[in-house]
């Protein structure tokens, strides 16, 4: 079966510092695998996605990035977190292909900039 | 784009009871998906119910259940028979079928607040 595991599960980081989440699915070749982030009160808000290595799309400007050097892995970074990073971040995947594919969702990091 | 509204921020219930969430969308397109989605206190995103907007009859699983109106661009939640543990924030989400990547992305509604009283 599919598994999805996300680390940390807490970070505390002061501002200006660099952040690195990883995210990594075991049971499924090739996925589609997304970044959310989900503000305090508010919905979810993708962040990015990836149908392949080194294949990443932006949805939304920010300071953040990701990567993906392996087929089950992705990562979200950022060289300098601001306040504003503060947030739930939840990742997420999906099968490549097939019709009804819904997201299974990684247990979440909370991130909290200082 | 898509668009997911959620205009209840919060519901309560009574354990036993039977409660419905509202969610409406907006799309140009004819063939999608739509969920419903569970946040339980523990963060975690648990799947509740799937819809193919292909097919009309409403979605079922155990004691959820749906009201699609593609017409009105619809999609209620309704639980039944209500336990503490469906206490939760649910989400609605939006999906296009088309193929590719871009396409598997989830838009989400914003949320309702589900409390459900002993």
């Amino acid at each position: 079966s599919q598994t999805i595991h996300q680390w940390p599960a807490t970070l505390v980081q002061p501002v200006g510092s660099p952040l690195s989440l990883e995210c990594t699915v075991e049971g499924t070749s090739n996925p589609n695998l997304y970044w959310y982030r989900q503000a305090a009160g508010r919905g979810l808000q993708l962040l990015f996605y990836s149908v392949g290595i080194g294949q990443i799309s932006s949805e939304v400007p920010q300071n953040l990035s990701a990567s993906r050097h392996q087929v089950r892995q992705f990562i979200l970074s950022s060289k300098k977190l601001l306040l504003s990073d503060s947030g739930f971040y939840l990742c997420a995947w999906s099968v490549l292909s097939g019709r009804v594919s819904p997201l299974h969702f990684g247990n979440g990091t909370r991130l909290t900039v200082t | 784009a898509q668009t997911v509204t959620q205009s209840q921020p919060e519901m309560s219930v009574q354990e036993a009871e039977t409660v419905t969430l509202s969610c409406t969308y907006d799309t140009s397109e004819s063939d999608y998906y739509l969920f419903w989605y569970k946040q339980p206190p523990s963060r975690q995103m648990i799947l509740v119910i799937r819809q193919e907007a292909y097919k009309q009859q409403n979605a079922t699983e155990n004691r959820f259940s749906v009201n699609f109106q593609k017409a009105a661009k619809s999609f209620s939640l309704k639980i039944s028979d209500s336990q503490l543990g469906d206490a939760a924030m649910y989400f609605c989400a939006y999906r296009s079928a088309g193929s590719g990547g871009s396409n598997y992305k989830l838009t989400f509604g914003k949320g309702t607040l589900l409390t459900v009283n002993p």
